[in-house]
């Protein structure tokens, strides 16, 4: 079946440096990537979606020029947390949809938890 | 706004016996309804879905009635597995997404089966 890979699956890092996660697409092309926020406990936030070779659409509250996606080709997706803070450290999921998948057929990744320190 | 609650975890409960995990939503209009399942170190997998009032969505013996009268989506397992531990999350899809289906999740409830 369908897989993303999500690296890493885990990082540390010093607050005011940044922190690239990615996800690829292994066996399909992934027209839409979705990013996801989970705090202990609590839901996933939807972050922001991107479509392949556009500028990704942010949710209300999300700081674009602080978590930077790129999706410049459809087996790969970019989140980027800039000048990390420890209130950045979560759970971040991204979630995949394919060409000519089933519009609910999303495939996840694995999740990276960012500690911020 | 569409919004997703369900029960507060761990359920913690014995091989084969009966689980309910319930899920009530807030939304406009009639949004798809989702349980996803995470096994440890895994990503989410959809385990079931139901996109009208009274579709009953199933699989791997899990089951959930979509009822718009109590805007629930509970999920039920008659017999339940060691293998059946992980978090379930129910999720929705507005009717309206902007052109796109994004998915809003609830918290998540951890199921841990014992032998």
């Amino acid at each position: 079946g369908a897989v993303v890979s999500q690296h890493p699956s885990w990082v540390i890092c010093k607050s005011g440096t940044s922190v690239k996660i990615e996800c690829r697409s292994l066996d399909f092309q992934a027209t839409t990537m979705f990013w996801y926020r989970q705090f202990p406990k609590q839901s996933l936030m939807l972050m922001a979606t991107s479509n392949e070779g556009s500028k990704a659409t942010y949710e209300q509250g999300v700081e674009k020029d602080k978590f930077l996606i790129n999706h410049a080709s459809l087996t790969l997706s970019t989140l980027t947390v800039t000048s990390a803070h420890p209130e950045d450290s979560s759970f971040y999921i991204c979630s995949a949809l394919g060409q000519g998948t089933d519009n609910y057929g999303y495939t996840f990744g694995s999740g990276t938890r960012l500690t911020v320190v | 706004g569409n919004s997703v609650t369900q029960m507060e975890g761990p359920v913690t409960l014995s091989e084969e016996a009966f689980l309910t995990i319930n899920c009530t939503y807030t939304a406009t209009g009639y949004p798809s309804l989702f349980w996803y399942v995470q096994y440890p170190g895994e990503g989410l997998q959809l385990l079931l879905k139901a996109t009208k009032a009274d579709d009953k969505g199933s699989n791997k013996g899990f089951e959930a009635t979509y009822r718009k009268e109590t805007t629930s989506f509970h999920l039920e397992k008659g017999s339940v597995q060691v293998s059946d531990s992980a978090v379930y999350f129910c999720a929705l899809s507005p009717a309206f997404s902007g052109g796109y289906n994004k998915l809003i999740f609830g918290a998540g409830t951890r199921l841990a089966v014992h032998p």
